[in-house]
């Protein structure tokens, strides 16, 4: 395991429901990432989050929110969504004060928009 | 923004033998970061290999080694005595030393045929 946790791991909503993504990392890192992967696009970065400030919104739609309540947690909160929503929502986080250091990433959460 | 380009969607390899994957990239900067990350099915994605850009020696680590041109900003990877476990999608990763973003490819899935 790489230290990063993430759940659900499956989750299955309508566009009507309100639910959350939770990701929580245990390796003291100060920056924490949400990605979207498709098949066959590369990954799109949604959100970054250093020392738990926003730095990056990659022009994702309002109906994602991510918070960051400390260096360790990080949330997406979805509502009313889009059936081609449906992906895995990856998490990541890294330890920036080290530019070579890499990312860590959670095991994914598969979303299902019906 | 900086782009990864992963030409090969799939590839193949007999047990015991070598493949390369490729991984070309689009920059300004001189000074950066490279990964290659693998993602096993439903497993999580972990860190292969990495390179810094400033250093001309290529990365090795065990069976996995980079072929690392800078000037045509190429950034192969080589598995050697390829295993049955070496099976997952392979990606391409840019950093640069300035921001928190890292930039993917659209990876390549790697079969390994016994």
């Amino acid at each position: 395991e790489t230290g990063v946790t993430q759940t659900p791991r499956h989750l299955v909503m309508g566009m009507t429901n309100k639910k959350s993504l939770k990701c929580e990392q245990h390796l003291g890192h100060n920056a924490m990432y949400w990605y979207k992967q498709s098949a066959k696009k590369p990954l799109e970065l949604m959100f970054v989050y250093n020392f738990k400030e926003q730095t990056e919104n990659n022009s994702v739609p309002s109906r994602f929110s991510p918070e960051c309540p400390n260096s360790s947690h990080l949330f997406l909160h979805l509502h009313t969504l889009q059936p081609e929503d449906s992906a895995l929502y990856l998490c990541a986080s890294s330890q920036n004060r080290v530019m070579s250091n890499e990312q860590f990433f959670g095991p994914g959460t598969r979303l299902t928009v019906l | 923004a900086q782009t990864v380009t992963q030409s090969q969607p799939e590839m193949s390899v007999q047990e015991a033998e070598t493949v390369t994957l490729s991984c070309t990239y689009d920059t300004s900067e001189s000074d950066y970061y490279l990964f290659w990350y693998k993602q096993p099915p439903s497993r999580q994605m972990i860190l292969v290999i990495r390179q810094e850009a400033y250093k001309q020696q290529n990365a090795t680590e065990n069976r996995f080694s980079v072929n690392f041109q800078k000037a045509a900003k190429s950034f192969s990877l080589k598995i050697s005595d390829s295993q049955l476990g070496d099976a997952a999608m392979y990606f391409c990763a840019y950093r640069s030393v300035t921001g928190n973003q890292f930039y993917f490819g659209t990876g390549t899935s790697l079969t390994v045929i016994p």
